[in-house]
């Protein structure tokens, strides 16, 4: 089965503090993964896609790096902002279908 | 150039009525997805739409079903509303499968 699991669940830090958020998949064929970032009641949006052959996105202050052999990705975010107090949530879609599959989310505070 | 838009963003219905939700994508996208969230489950896949073709679809039950029209808006039904069907319904909408995915503000669905 086609699963996605994320860390923490949860994660308090302190404003321009850096944190690194963790994503690891089952999902196979693989096809892309995809990093998302939802503010409370408001849809997703989309932050980085990577495809097999690239290890590392950057999206301004967010970092995404992938390794397919272990089937881990990770989001690093530096000089965190209180603006960044979101969901981040992992997708994995699937080779051919492009049917996605969601991690749970990590839930990120940031304090002044 | 405007966003997705959901209509309407809120709905109240009571068990064992239906349901219909509307999806404008942005100007010149193909692709529309739709997507249940719900706190227990997360996001979960619905369907997924391309040139008024049905190209995918989640582990949904058959009351869940949904259209595109020749201009790419799309809309999603549901019948035999059960109390489980609560939930934030969100579409998305890509120039194609694999691009990045657009998401709406949702439509907040509540079932008494």
């Amino acid at each position: 089965k086609n699963q996605v699991e994320q860390s923490p669940q949860s994660l308090i830090i302190l404003e321009g503090k850096n944190c690194t958020l963790q994503c690891n998949y089952t999902v196979s064929p693989f096809s892309n993964l995809r990093w998302y970032k939802q503010d409370t009641g408001r849809g997703p949006v989309s932050l980085t896609i990577m495809t097999f052959s690239e290890n590392t996105k950057s999206n301004g202050r967010y970092t995404a790096t992938l390794d397919a052999d272990t089937k881990q990705s990770s989001l690093h975010i530096t000089a965190s902002q209180l603006s960044d107090s979101a969901s981040y949530i992992c997708v994995v879609s699937a080779g051919g279908s492009y049917i996605p599959t969601f991690g749970r989310g990590t839930s990120l505070i940031v304090h002044p | 150039k405007a966003g997705v838009t959901q209509t309407p963003r809120y709905l109240i219905k009571t068990r064992g009525q239906q349901v219909t939700l509307s999806c404008s994508p942005i100007s010149g996208h193909r692709s529309v997805s739709w997507y249940q969230q719900t706190p227990g489950q997360g996001l979960q896949f619905l369907f997924e739409y391309f040139s008024e073709t049905q190209r995918n679809k989640g582990n949904f039950p058959g009351r869940f079903s949904g259209r595109q029209f020749s201009n790419s808006r799309s809309e999603m039904n549901v019948s035999t509303l059960e109390l489980g069907d609560s939930a934030l319904y969100l579409c998305a909408s890509s120039l194609l499968q694999k691009d990045t995915q657009y998401f709406g503000p949702g439509t907040r669905l509540t079932v008494l």
